[in-house]
């Protein structure tokens, strides 16, 4: 079966760094994403991540290693309104995307 | 500005009673995705389409529904709804199927009582 794991809470301090680790094990790959979601929001797309390696977009990195169905999301210079969950997904052969439950993000001052 | 939008945001029915959630976009893409999303799940795909006419189900499709004839809407209708139907529902477009940088709507939070 299809399957992507992450944490499902993780807490960090305001300005510090934090990782936040996905494996996958799906029918195929065609890329790997990072949606950011406030609570009683939509999610927002992060991050696409196709090829080994990491992709760095301000703040926000990701990761990828197909060989080992892993990523990561890396914040820095965390703030307050980091906080919110972080999804991430796999487009598998299919073209579908295959979500994880998500890692609830928790910034204290 | 295009967007996507869901109407109602939120909805209480009663078991049995058949519902009709709205998505319309004005980024005029071909694909367009209905997911449920609840407590400890990822988002699950409900329902798909990638054009007009075209439907397709998703790993949750018994007891949903869809129709697209026009590239603007994908409305998701429960048949008879049920109270495991009690969800967050949430509408997303993208431009290709290659492209699953989706925008979403706001949601609509469903209860079934």
């Amino acid at each position: 079966g299809q399957n992507i794991d992450q944490p499902t809470e993780m807490t960090a301090t305001e300005g510090a760094i934090v990782q936040i680790n996905c494996t996958y094990q799906t029918s195929g790959f065609n890329g790997l994403f990072w949606y950011q979601q406030h609570a009683g929001e939509a999610p927002t797309f992060l991050s696409y991540n196709v090829l080994d390696g990491l992709e760095e977009k301000g703040r926000f990195s990701s990761f990828l290693s197909r060989s080992k169905g892993y990523s990561y999301l890396l914040l820095k210079e965390l703030q307050m309104k980091d906080s919110a969950s972080y999804l991430c997904a796999v487009m598998d052969s299919n073209y579908q995307l295959i979500w994880g439950a998500g890692t609830k993000l928790i910034i204290k001052p | 500005d295009a967007e996507i939008t869901q109407s109602p945001r939120h909805k209480i029915t009663e078991t049995g009673r058949q519902v009709t959630l709205a998505c319309h976009q004005t980024w005029n893409h071909n694909n367009m995705f209905w997911y449920r999303q609840d407590l400890g799940h990822g988002l699950r795909l409900i329902h798909y389409s990638y054009g007009v006419q075209d439907t397709n189900k998703g790993e949750v499709s018994d007891g949903y529904s869809v129709s697209r004839s026009n590239t603007e809407d994908l409305p998701l209708t429960l048949e008879s709804a049920a109270s495991s139907q009690t969800s967050v529902y949430f509408c997303a477009s993208s431009e290709s199927v290659e492209v699953a940088d989706a925008f979403f709507g706001q949601g609509t939070r469903l209860t079934v009582v």
